[in-house]
C-alpha cells in the first residue's frame, strides 16, 4: 500500500466553482500535512501546511482528520491560475512522502 | 538569489554509464533530499540528509549513492545507469525537515537509452 494516495482526476471545474478533493495516509504516526502544487514541467511548490484544527489561506481551505487518516483541499471561487497538480505530502519520521497528486483545470 | 541549483537541467545517458546530478543550496538549510518523480508515481524519495555527513535512504534507494560532506553540497551518483533510471530527479531542501516546506530546484531530466 502507497503511504499516501490521492484521486489523480483531473477535475475540471468552471471559474467561480468550488472543488475539493482527499488525499489518505497509512501511517497513523504521521506528524505533520502539506500541501504543493506543481505546475506542468515545473516543480512543487509549497501551497499551505495543514493543521490539526484546518486552516485557511484565501480561498483555500484545508483539514485534516486524524482517525479516518485523511487530508482534504477545497479551492473557492476558483481562478484559471488554479489549473495545476496538487500534491498531498505527509512527514513520518523525517520523511516527507509525496502522493501522486490531483490534477485540477479550471475553465473559462 | 540562487535557492537550490541542480545541474544538469538535462542528460541523456546510454545504459551502464555512471553520472552525478550536482545539487547546491545556499540557505543553510540542514536538510536535503532527491526525489525521482515519474508519470502516475508521484515523487518518491531516494535518499536524503539531515546535515553534514548524515545520510539515509528513502523509498527508492537502489543503483543511487550519495555524500553530504558540506552543508550546501548533496550530489546523487548513479553507478551504473539503467533504463528504469530514466526519469525527472528533483533536489530539495529545507531548514529542518519537520517545517515541511521544501525548496526545490527546477529538476534534471534524465534518459537512460
Amino acid at each position: 500500500r502507497k503511504e499516501v494516495e490521492q484521486d489523480p482526476g483531473p477535475f475540471n471545474v468552471p471559474e467561480g466553482a468550488t472543488v475539493a478533493f482527499n488525499c489518505t495516509y497509512s501511517n497513523s504516526a504521521s506528524q505533520s500535512f502539506f500541501w504543493y502544487r506543481q505546475d506542468c514541467r515545473k516543480e512543487p511548490k509549497l501551497l499551505m501546511s495543514v493543521y490539526s484544527s484546518g486552516n485557511e489561506d484565501g480561498r483555500f481551505t484545508a483539514q485534516l482528520n486524524r482517525a479516518s487518516q485523511y487530508i482534504s483541499l477545497l479551492i473557492r471561487d476558483s481562478k484559471l491560475s488554479d489549473s495545476a497538480t496538487y500534491l498531498c505530502v505527509v512527514n513520518s519520521d523525517y520523511k516527507l512522502s509525496f502522493g501522486a497528486g490531483t490534477t485540477v483545470t479550471v475553465r473559462a | 538569489n540562487a535557492g537550490v541549483t541542480q545541474t544538469p537541467k538535462f542528460q541523456v545517458l546510454k545504459t551502464g554509464q555512471s553520472m552525478t546530478l550536482q545539487c547546491a543550496q545556499d540557505m543553510n538549510h540542514e536538510y536535503m533530499s532527491w526525489y525521482r518523480q515519474d508519470p502516475g508515481m508521484g515523487l518518491r524519495l531516494i535518499h536524503y540528509s539531515v546535515g553534514a555527513g548524515i545520510t539515509d535512504q528513502g523509498e527508492v534507494p537502489n543503483g543511487y549513492n550519495v555524500s553530504r560532506s558540506t552543508t550546501e553540497d548533496f550530489p546523487l551518483r548513479l553507478l551504473s545507469a539503467a533504463p528504469s533510471q530514466t526519469s525527472v530527479y528533483f533536489c530539495a531542501s529545507s531548514r529542518t525537515v519537520n517545517t515541511g516546506e521544501l525548496f526545490f530546484g527546477e529538476g534534471s531530466r534524465l534518459t537512460v537509452l
